[in-house]
């Protein structure tokens, strides 16, 4: 069954701060997927990224599958990015979705 | 973007009663998804399906079932629902070609 890790669980920035959050997972995978969610807020992608590293905006992820490890970095953090990041793999069919706890940030201006 | 839209978004039953959850997508996506959100476990599987008709068993899926009536529309019923059901649930879709997924609102659901 696949295990999804993250942390840290929670973060504090100050505003214009860079942050990195990091994701393990148990079972070699190639599909990870980051999402944002506002306290009680469906869920938004941020980024689908499998391998590599990928670019949105602010946001870079960078996968090493064969470390089973993702990490996202927020550059020049803004209020709004307060909320909480969460990380996803799928399992080895492909088929089902296993989120990690996310991570808690919290930017102050 | 696809969208994926649940009702109701709040929920308030009895210990016993008997509550139906609805999700609905719009973009003929073949996968959809019903997990609930909870404070310290994050977000858990309960059922999902690969298209009408069809069932898969999540990773917490006691006292749920679920139905897929058409591609469409994917059902989560609380039969004889517990205050342990007590969560936020979301439902999600994807397509077998792109894995991005899509997430519903989500449905507050408070059994008393």
């Amino acid at each position: 069954e696949q295990q999804v890790q993250q942390s840290p669980a929670s973060l504090v920035l100050q505003e214009a701060e860079n942050a990195e959050l990091q994701c393990s997972f148990s079972i070699f995978t190639n599909q990870v997927q980051w999402f944002y969610q506002r306290p009680g807020g469906r869920l938004v992608s941020l980024l689908y990224n499998p391998s590599g590293t990928k670019q949105s905006g602010r946001l870079t992820s960078t996968t090493v599958i064969k470390e089973r490890r993702s990490s996202l970095h927020i550059s020049s953090s803004q209020i709004t990015d307060s909320g909480t990041y969460l990380c996803a793999t799928y399992n080895s069919a492909g088929n089902k979705l296993t989120f990690g706890i996310g991570t808690r940030v919290l930017v102050r201006p | 973007e696809a969208a994926v839209t649940q009702s109701p978004r709040n929920k308030v039953t009895v210990t016993g009663g008997n509550v139906t959850l609805s999700c609905r997508q719009t973009n003929s996506h073949n996968y959809m998804y019903w997990y609930r959100q909870d404070t310290g476990h994050g977000l858990r599987l309960i059922h999902y399906s690969y298209g009408a008709g069809n069932l898969q068993i999540g990773d917490v899926p006691d006292g749920y079932k679920a139905t897929r009536t058409t591609q469409e529309d994917f059902f989560l019923l609380l039969e004889l629902a517990s205050p342990s059901q007590t969560s936020l649930y979301f439902c999600a879709s994807r397509d077998n070609a792109n894995t991005e997924v899509f997430f519903g609102k989500g449905t507050r659901l408070t059994v008393v």
